[in-house]
């Protein structure tokens, strides 16, 4: 069986400081794991994907993601938040690349001027 | 490049009713998933879809099917609905390492 856990609920940050999602995830197999990000009345989009090529991958607007197997964690960090990042996270995993995909509860991200 | 395409946007439906939703994939993907997303339950897994097969199939009542089309559109009904299917479902589709997703249905039961 394959689970992720996403740590906070709920994130609150200034405008221009850091962001750090915090996920862990349980695999039996080498999993896949992902970072989507749904804004209000929006679809899910795709911030990165790791599939056991560079433990630290790079997505799109600025936010990178590193895998750690010792941790079983894959936590989602930017440098400065903007306040078009306030949206709900997804840390994802799945086994069966994109057949199944079994997500986290989410955390919101609040950003604040 | 079209998107997901996902219809209706809004449903309102009576307990005990069936509903049937639409899911028109991108251009030349043939898998087609499809999440229930809720409040209560988060996203959760309903089927997949390859070439007109269901692949994978999450855990839901038989109440819950769907099917595929050749050319790749996809359906899911929910027949005898209940109060608690009221939620936000979303189809996916996806090539060689990457998922879309549409903006998905919101159904409500009353």
């Amino acid at each position: 069986a394959q689970s992720v856990t996403q740590l906070d609920s709920h994130v609150s940050v200034s405008e221009g400081t850091p962001v750090l999602l915090r996920c862990n995830y349980s695999s039996s197999y080498s999993p896949s794991l992902f970072w989507y990000v749904q804004h209000p009345n929006k679809g899910l989009q795709l911030l990165l994907k790791y599939t056991s090529a560079a433990t630290l991958v790079k997505g799109i607007n600025g936010f990178e993601a590193e895998f750690k197997k010792s941790e079983t964690s894959f936590h989602l960090t930017k440098p400065s938040a903007h306040m078009s990042d306030a949206a709900e996270y997804f840390c994802v995993v799945s086994n069966t690349g994109f057949q199944k995909l079994v997500f986290g509860t989410g955390t919101r991200l609040l950003v604040s001027p | 490049k079209a998107g997901v395409t996902q219809t209706p946007r809004y449903l309102i439906k009576t307990r005990g009713q069936q509903v049937t939703l639409s899911c028109s994939p991108i251009s030349g993907h043939r898998s087609v998933s499809w999440y229930q997303q809720t409040p209560g339950q988060g996203l959760q897994f309903l089927f997949e879809y390859f070439s007109e097969t269901q692949r994978n199939k999450g855990n839901f009542p038989g109440r819950f099917s769907g099917r595929q089309f050749s050319n790749s559109r996809s359906e899911m009904n929910v027949s005898t609905l209940e109060l608690g299917d009221s939620a936000l479902y979303l189809c996916a589709s996806s090539l060689e390492g990457q998922a879309f997703f549409g903006q998905g249905t919101r159904l409500t039961v009353v």
